[in-house]
Parts: C-alpha cells; structure tokens; sequence
C-alpha cells in the first residue's frame, strides 16, 4: 500500500519568509502525488498535483512543489509566505489509475506577522 | 454550484445511539468515499463506494455501515456509537481529470460521542 511521510507537524515563519513543507512516499513505481490545505472549519481543498508530466508542478496561492524521484520526495514550498496561508496541509499519494488516496499525518503552518 | 454537502456539521451524541451522516454530491461522480481525521493522523478512509449499490471497506471500517442506493448519495452510519469515534468526518467525490482522479471534500462533520 501507498504512504507518505509529513516531517513536522508544526512549521512556523514570518511573513514573507519561505514555506518549506517536506512529504516522503514509499513506493518503488512512481505514484500521483497531491497537496491539500485545510483552512480552520474548512474541508480540503486541492492546491497541486502531480501526475507525471512536468516535475516542477505550480498550484494556487504561489505553492509549488518538485517530485525528485531519487529522493522519493514532494516538497512543497512558497518563496514568500502570507498571513493567509495559516492551515493545515496535507500530502496524499495514490496509485496511478486509482481512487484511493492515503494521506500524511498534516503539517500545520502557522505566519508570524 | 458544483459541491459535496453533508449534514449534520456538528452533532453531539451519547454512546449506543445510533445516528446518520448524510452525504450528497451535485457532480454526477461514479467514487464517493468517507475519511475521519485525528490529529496526527491525517485523513483515514472508512468505506468507498465505486458507484451505485457497490461499497467496500478502506483502512478504519469498525463500527460503520455505509450504503449507496443512489449515486448522489452516500450515508454514514454509526449503529452503536463509541467514545473512540469523536472525530472530525469528511465525505468526498471523486471524478477522473486527465490521467488521474481528483478528489472534491465536503466540509466536514464534527462528532463528539459522550
């Protein structure tokens, strides 16, 4: 079955600073690889997704993250954080060709002013 | 407006008494599916359903039923309710986009068992 990884549950930066969250998955088949935010009281809502094609995936609100595939990697980052990108984020992995998602145990970004 | 809706989004409730989640889709999505999320736990599935009358168990399915008697529809249901299912419920639906599948979350439904 499919996995991933969040390293820190916690991540904090000034605002302006660059967000840098980190998702490791374990498969030896390159999967699809998501990332979700949560807003506070909010469902999750799809910032980007990698389904093999470019390896640099830009999403929405300035996120980005790169698949490094010898590194079995998909960190996501934003060069300059804002005081609205305070949620919880979540890294899913799914088989390709496949509904199932299994998701990481979320990293929550907090944005000091 | 396309969306996922369940209801109720808070509910309150004793241990043993049964109760619903509704779950209801606008986008004519084939894959509906139930996650309960726990801190530092993420997001675990509970049962999927890949169209009408077929369901299947996810990775967490103990002490849940679900049914799917319309593709709009995909209930919840907690028989006997326990302490140790308080926890925050998402549905989803999910549509093929490209060559992947693109999961749609309703916003949630915070259970607290007593």
């Amino acid at each position: 079955a499919q996995s991933v990884t969040q390293l820190g549950s916690h991540v904090s930066v000034s605002e302006g600073a660059l967000v840098l969250l980190r998702c490791n998955y374990s498969s030896s088949v390159p999967p699809y690889l998501f990332w979700y935010v949560q807003y506070p009281n909010q469902g999750l809502q799809l910032l980007l997704k990698y389904t093999s094609a470019a390896t640099l995936v830009k999403g929405i609100n300035g996120f980005e993250a790169e698949f490094k595939k010898s590194e079995t990697s998909f960190h996501l980052t934003k060069p300059s954080a804002h005081m609205s990108d305070a949620a919880e984020y979540f890294c899913a992995v799914s088989d390709r060709d496949d509904y199932k998602l299994s998701f990481g145990a979320g990293t929550t970004v907090t944005v000091r002013a | 407006e396309a969306q996922v809706t369940q209801n109720p989004r808070y509910l309150i409730t004793v241990t043993g008494k049964k109760l619903t989640v509704t779950c209801s889709q606008n986008m004519n999505h084939e894959y509906m599916s139930w996650y309960r999320q726990d801190p530092g736990l993420g997001l675990r599935q509970i049962y999927y359903s890949m169209n009408v009358e077929v369901t299947d168990k996810g990775d967490v399915p103990e002490g849940y039923k679900v049914s799917r008697k319309e593709k709009r529809n995909f209930p919840l249901i907690l028989e006997s309710p326990s302490p140790n299912q308080t926890s925050l419920y998402f549905c989803a639906s999910s549509s093929r986009t490209g060559s992947s599948y693109e999961q749609y979350f309703g916003p949630g439904t915070r259970l607290t068992v007593t």
